[in-house]
């Protein structure tokens, strides 16, 4: 059972927005930035969100993250095909002296 | 370009040990922060290990702490991560990252009898 949850799945339809939520606590998303992440099947997670809202070079600004409060969210606007993947949130956590991570949830684009 | 690229995995009984290692370029591994990250089939992530820039600080998943040892060689750009008394749940592949945001390609450990 991970430290932070997700929800299992989501869907939309292109051109969609599709918003994927990350709950937490006070030891990790209520004091620390959050990362996001998309993994393709067989690949390696990409990093697409950090320090909660940052976009890394290349990544489109239809995508967004927030935070507030212990939980954060990534919304995907226009969505895409190519958007179907799995999805996973990561933040420090105090207590346990290391990363956490959300379960992933999988989007699929209808 | 930073590159991290991890060898070391393969088929090992359970009680065995392995190494993997992560060879860095486009950054020196003794100036950033350095995780090893695992998904098992079909899972999810899993912080595994960490050590800080400066080195002196380590701090490992509680599912491996006493049978796994992280480390670096700055001379070589490497980082490690040395694992024993594997034991089946630790099937997985194993990704090295720079401050979670730089990813290597990941590398397989199956433990199997």
């Amino acid at each position: 059972q991970s430290v932070l949850t997700q929800p299992p799945s989501a869907s939309g339809t292109p051109g969609q927005k599709v918003t994927i939520s990350c709950s937490g606590s006070s030891s990790n998303i209520g004091s620390n930035t959050v990362n996001w992440y998309q993994q393709l099947p067989g690949t390696a997670p990409k990093l697409l969100i950090h320090s909660d809202h940052q976009r890394p070079s290349g990544v489109p600004d239809r995508l967004t993250g927030s935070r507030s409060g212990t939980s954060a969210s990534l919304a995907i606007s226009g969505l895409r095909s190519e958007d179907e993947a799995d999805y996973y949130c990561a933040v420090w956590d105090d207590n346990l002296d290391g990363p956490v991570f959300g379960g992933g949830t999988k989007l699929t684009v209808l | 370009e930073v590159q991290l690229v991890e060898s070391g995995g393969g088929l090992v009984q359970p009680g065995g040990s392995l190494r993997l290692s992560c060879s860095a370029s486009g950054f020196t591994v003794n100036r950033n922060a350095l995780q090893w990250v695992r998904q098992a089939p079909g899972k999810g992530l899993q912080f595994v290990s960490f050590i800080s820039a400066d080195g002196g600080s380590t701090y490992y998943a509680d599912s491996v702490k006493g049978r796994f040892t992280i480390s670096r060689d700055d001379s070589e750009n490497t980082l490690y991560l040395q694992m024993s008394s594997l034991a089946v749940e630790d099937t997985a592949v194993y990704y090295c990252t720079r401050d979670l945001r730089d990813w290597g390609q990941g590398t397989l450990v199956t433990v199997s009898p």
